[in-house]
């Protein structure tokens, strides 16, 4: 078993629309998730980090965690055609990171 | 946060040569690492590059193939020797501050094998 599974996609949605991308995790010892968006041929960026349960919100960006349930969301609203990306999902339990394989989106105008 | 360049941004290399990949912060930063993402693929991991010390290198990977070197807190080489066509891939190098957990990456390296 994989420690993070991530839905690779692709997820093609219009715009305007709600977009809810998931992982989940095996490891309790993870403490602290993060987001990042990366552009084609471009580096990740860190999009949110949140280092406890419950919900986090940055402008048009919620993440959210369940420890209980293992599992991380993180949801763009009202969402844009420049939000057209690949998302990852990464954790640590304070030593090695862990990334999703990523999930494409793609925002049609 | 930090701004991390890398150079080069891209290379084209032939079979057998190698290449050095530098990895810069405005900032000096306690941990930095090197991934590499291979064409619709995650990170991988390849070595975290310790200040004044020899690097640490995950499974899989060896000094003598991803040599690095880090002789400052804001600096950092990897360089991929011997290369194949199997080494075409985009290198990361990504940072991390004192008692935080999360990394902040550079733009990477497209490298391209020939």
């Amino acid at each position: 078993q994989k420690e993070v599974e991530q839905d690779p996609g692709p997820l093609s949605v219009p715009e305007g629309a709600i977009v809810s991308l998931n992982c989940t995790y095996s490891n309790s010892a993870f403490q602290y998730f993060m987001w990042y968006r990366q552009y084609s041929r471009k580096g990740p960026e860190l999009l949110m980090y949140t280092y406890s349960s419950g919900n986090k919100e940055d402008g048009r960006f919620t993440a959210q965690v369940d420890k209980s349930s293992k599992y991380i969301s993180l949801f763009i609203r009202d969402s844009q055609p420049s939000d057209s990306a690949t998302y990852l999902c990464a954790m640590t339990g304070g030593n090695q990171f862990y990334f999703g394989t990523g999930t494409s989106l793609t925002v049609i105008p | 946060s930090a701004v991390i360049s890398q150079k080069p941004s891209r290379d084209i290399c032939q079979r057998g040569t190698s290449l050095t990949i530098q990895c810069q912060v405005d900032s000096q930063v306690t941990m930095m690492f090197w991934y590499r993402q291979q064409p619709g693929q995650s990170l991988t991991l390849i070595a975290t590059a310790n200040q004044g010390s020899e690097a640490t290198y995950e499974s899989g990977f060896v000094i003598d193939k991803f040599p690095i070197s880090r002789p400052n807190l804001t600096f950092s080489t990897l360089t991929v020797s011997n290369m194949s066509p199997e080494d075409s891939s985009i290198y990361l190098c990504s940072v991390e501050f004192e008692g935080y957990y999360e990394q902040y990456f550079g733009p990477g390296t497209r490298l391209t094998v020939t």
